[in-house]
């Protein structure tokens, strides 16, 4: 199995810009998390889906962020416009079950807004 | 409002020392806690505790929970140099199962 799928790897866009980060989870896996980690926050996280359906995203910083997740194998986070504080490694984790939730992350995506 | 403290925020230590690393939460319907190891890139998975007193062990990595004062550790004996990592904690949530992590414990062993 190849893990998590994340891209783009790194992401360095002007302010203003919109940002698309991508995530493939595993295969199976019914849970999907979105994280934004940062020094002075740690490991936030922002949203996540059961069986494709948002749960809660009450960590959704502001309205500029947006997450979807149009069927099993695909999600996307996307930030318009974005702005230099969303500068963070964006990870994305899925898991399998309802219960005792093991984490699986993918390798993240450093996103540099200047 | 759900939250998982860590502590130390950071430690430094020299090779063949052990080292305890605290996590308490505060969560709404507790279902279990997890501990995790971040070196470069993505955290890794380490332990998972549902029951207070069980302590889980891998090599040199040890886990117990006390469900009654909220709180969990994780010991690292004999420790090596390939331990320096940020060690995250996290709770789940039953309710919602939601997860959320603390804001982790960079450990730096000293060769």
């Amino acid at each position: 199995d190849a893990g998590v799928i994340q891209s783009p790897r790194h992401e360095v866009t002007e302010m203003g810009q919109e940002v698309t980060l991508r995530c493939k989870p595993i295969s199976g896996h019914n849970s999907l998390f979105w994280y934004r980690q940062t020094m002075m926050r740690g490991l936030e996280l922002l949203i996540y889906f059961n069986n494709n359906v948002p749960i809660d995203d009450s960590g959704m910083p502001e309205d500029r962020f947006s997450a979807k997740m149009p069927n099993a194998s695909f999600s996307t986070l996307k930030i318009q416009p974005s702005e230099p504080r969303d500068s963070a490694v964006y990870f994305c984790a899925s898991s399998l079950g309802d219960r005792a939730k093991k984490l699986f992350f993918g390798s993240g995506t450093q996103l540099s807004v200047l | 409002e759900d939250k998982v403290v860590q502590s130390p925020l950071s430690l430094v230590v020299h090779e063949g020392d052990t080292v305890t690393l605290n996590c308490s939460y505060e969560v709404t319907n507790f279902r279990s806690l997890l501990w995790y190891k971040q070196e470069k890139k993505a955290p890794t998975f380490l332990f998972m505790l549902t029951s207070s007193g069980i302590e889980k062990k891998s090599g040199r990595l040890s886990s117990i929970l006390d469900k009654k004062e909220l709180s969990s550790i994780l010991n690292i004996t004999a420790t090596q140099t390939g331990d320096s990592a940020i060690y995250l904690c996290a709770v789940e949530a039953r309710r919602d199962d939601k997860i959320i992590f603390g804001k982790g414990t960079r450990l730096h062993i000293l060769p």
